[in-house]
């Protein structure tokens, strides 16, 4: 299965300031996903990170406050934008490399404190 | 509302003992995962299952997926503090969509 490297591993954010998180993959996958996992909480999909296009943004989400880069197969970007201390989340990247079903291989996420 | 409600939320028990996490929903899934989750980590697959009613092994575990492919469950036998973390069921809804929908999640403690 796929590698995927996630930077940064954690970070503690300031009120107001935006944070870039950074997703490479090890090798060319078509479906790339970012999740958010608030504390003590599962999974949320924030958007799915399209190769070439903008990305498709869940119901509660938008692009102002989540922009999703997707140059290549192999990476993807997810800023979060004006954050605030809601925004205190782990930040997941995963790709999807199943043909009869869905099988998500994951990153080890990004742990976002604001404070 | 979530679509996949898991139960028990938490649960701590003795390293033998055996124990039983359950996944419902009212809708119907093309298939459906489970996934476990240590600190500091993204979730790992355990088990995809795809046909209702199927059974499928993982050494000490055991995931069925029901009849109707409406909720599944993991039993696990004679427990481990190595099981302990999130464990997480996700369901497809679609054949070919590749979104999944993940549960609540129960956090499972071994305690040796």
């Amino acid at each position: 299965s796929a590698v995927i490297s996630q930077k940064p591993s954690r970070d503690i954010c300031q009120r107001g300031t935006s944070l870039t998180i950074q997703c490479q993959v090890d090798s060319q996958v078509t479906m790339m996903f970012w999740y958010r996992q608030q504390p003590g909480q599962s999974l949320t999909l924030i958007a799915t990170a399209n190769q070439g296009s903008e990305a498709t943004y869940e119901s509660g989400f938008v692009i102002d406050k989540f922009p999703i880069s997707r140059p290549n197969l192999t990476f993807s970007t997810l800023t979060v934008s004006n954050m605030s201390p809601e925004d205190s989340s782990i930040y997941l990247c995963s790709v999807s490399q199943g043909r009869s079903a869905n099988v998500l291989t994951f990153g080890a996420g990004s742990r976002l404190t604001v404070l | 509302t979530q679509l996949l409600e898991q139960s028990p939320q938490f649960l701590s028990i003795q390293e033998g003992e055996n124990l039983t996490v359950y996944c419902n929903s009212s809708s119907v899934f093309s298939s459906l995962q489970w996934y476990r989750q240590e600190p500091g980590e993204g979730p790992v697959l355990l088990v995809t299952v795809v046909t209702g009613g199927e059974v499928k092994k993982l050494k000490r575990l055991t995931f069925q997926f029901g009849d109707a492919r409406k909720d599944s469950s993991l039993h696990i036998t004679a427990a481990q503090p190595g099981d302990t973390g999130l464990y997480l069921c996700a369901g497809a809804l679609g054949f070919g969509n590749e979104k999944l929908t993940f549960g609540t999640g129960t956090r499972l403690t071994i305690i040796p």
